[in-house]
């Protein structure tokens, strides 16, 4: 069963960095053409994707917040972690971590994210 | 960024209705569009991918459709338990997918 948790503090100070993580069971984070994003969705709002880190370690990045974001990796604790730097009130939201999964379909490769972690509740708050 | 436009943003319907929801992207994607249901305190759970493939476990009422720029996502007769948001994401430019801003069903 592929299962993914995220942890994390619950409250932090504006300015102060934050650093989530997100623990992967049931399957590698070494499996080819899989990897892990982070997606973040503020109370009432829609879903926004953050960061993605892939199976041989390359990174990708929201475009609005690559300068405040860095994702890393460690395979044999099978853990993915976040940090986002200078956090404002605006970045309250519960945090998602998710698989990237994919079916080949005739000629071309199609990705979904298949598998969810709970969320974690992050409040940016004095 | 590819950008993701859902309607309508909410939906009132009732129980054996057939219901649409429509999501158009601001470029032509192909068929890389899935679908997703929230419901309230959960994370999203995958429905549809590549527009119009049932992801495993997902009953049969759910359908989707479409290419290029428009794309449906359909329930056939609606049940108590899919009143939930509904997000659809664009994976053309994976890893930097886009959602919608997520279509809101409620019980009429």
């Amino acid at each position: 069963q592929v299962t993914l948790k995220e942890s994390g503090p619950v409250l932090v100070k504006p300015t102060e960095t934050l650093t989530l993580t997100c623990t992967v069971s049931g399957f590698s984070l070494s499996n080819a053409r899989m990897g892990v994003s982070w997606i973040r969705q503020p109370p009432g709002k829609a879903l926004e994707w953050l960061a993605h880190i892939f199976s041989n370690d390359e990174k990708s990045y929201s475009t609005s917040l690559k300068s405040r974001l860095t994702i890393s990796k460690d395979t044999s604790k099978s853990q993915v972690v976040l940090t986002m730097t200078n956090m404002d009130p605006v970045d309250t939201a519960t945090y998602y971590c998710a698989r990237r999964a994919f079916s080949p379909i005739k000629w071309s490769y199609y990705y979904y994210m298949d598998v969810w972690g709970k969320g974690t509740t992050v409040t940016v708050s004095s | 960024d590819i950008q993701m436009t859902q309607s309508p943003s909410s939906l009132s319907a009732s129980v054996g209705d057939r219901v649409t929801i429509t999501c158009r992207a601001s470029q032509s994607i192909s068929s890389y569009l899935n679908w997703y249901q929230q419901k309230p305190g959960k994370a999203p759970k995958l429905l549809i991918y590549a527009a119009s493939s049932l992801q495993s476990g997902v009953p049969s009422r759910f359908s989707g459709s479409g290419s290029g720029t428009d794309f449906t996502l359909t329930i056939s007769s609606l049940q108590p338990e899919d009143f939930a948001t509904y997000y659809c994401q664009q994976s053309y430019s994976t890893p930097r997918i886009t959602f919608g801003q997520g279509t809101r069903l409620e019980i009429k």
